[in-house]
């Protein structure tokens, strides 16, 4: 059974840079799927951050892509997020999910992540 | 404002049907596959649809999904309280990007 845990600081201050790590296990990475990013603002809906392969072949949503940075690392079984010159609009739950290319399934459990000075 | 239009909320008895609508363009719903996601209080979201009108393993036939043109529709049978939950929509657009629909409350009256 694949599971995804959401790990990271829950507390961001402007400008500066959020960093979460998604560890899997159940199911290696190198085996294949890309592996995802998606957000979820306070009472808010969902927003994809963008996805990443093994291999390291990245997409990103064009809206955010110029402060996205997902890396993978194999070896630890587990993807990173990195996201610079937060806002307070980056304020949101962030999950990690298998993206499946039909849909991203399963997802961790997320991580509340608050960008407050 | 989400790419994908859904109507905040709907509502049923218990035992009753509920549709909830996702309407998009050309650009996403129109040619690309649907999948359909349930949010459960405090819980992270749950594939309940995929490829228009899959079910994955383990979720029950009272849920069900079509598409037509350029809008889908996720539909739940004999509604229990336990199915009161945020859903959302999602697809592909063509800027390659992933899009959701800004979710649904369904209340179970």
């Amino acid at each position: 059974q694949v599971q995804l845990q959401e790990s990271g600081p829950g507390l961001v201050k402007p400008s500066e840079t959020l960093s979460l790590t998604c560890a899997v296990s159940g199911y290696s990475i190198s085996s294949g799927y890309y592996w995802g990013w998606i957000r979820q603002p306070p009472g808010k809906g969902l927003e994809w951050i963008g996805s990443i392969y093994h291999s390291g072949s990245t997409y990103y949503n064009p809206s955010l892509k110029s402060r996205v940075t997902i890396s993978v690392d194999t070896s630890k079984n587990q993807f990173s997020l990195k996201l610079s010159s937060v806002t307070a609009a980056d304020t949101a739950v962030y999950y990690c999910a298998r993206d499946v290319d039909m849909g991203f399934d399963p997802w961790g459990q997320g991580t509340l992540v608050t960008v407050s000075s | 404002q989400s790419v994908l239009t859904q109507p905040p909320s709907v509502s049923a008895a218990p035992g009753q049907k509920v549709t909830i609508s996702c309407s998009g363009s050309s650009s996403n719903i129109g040619n690309n596959y649907v999948s359909w996601y349930q949010q459960l209080p405090g819980t992270a979201p749950k594939l309940l649809i995929y490829e228009n009108n899959k079910r994955p393993s383990g979720i029950p036939d009272r849920f069900s999904g079509s598409k037509s043109g350029t809008s889908a529709t996720l539909g739940i049978t004999g509604l229990q309280t336990g199915d009161e939950a945020d859903y959302y929509c999602g697809t592909w657009d063509s800027s390659l990007s992933r899009v959701f629909g800004g979710g649904t409350k369904l209340t179970v009256l």
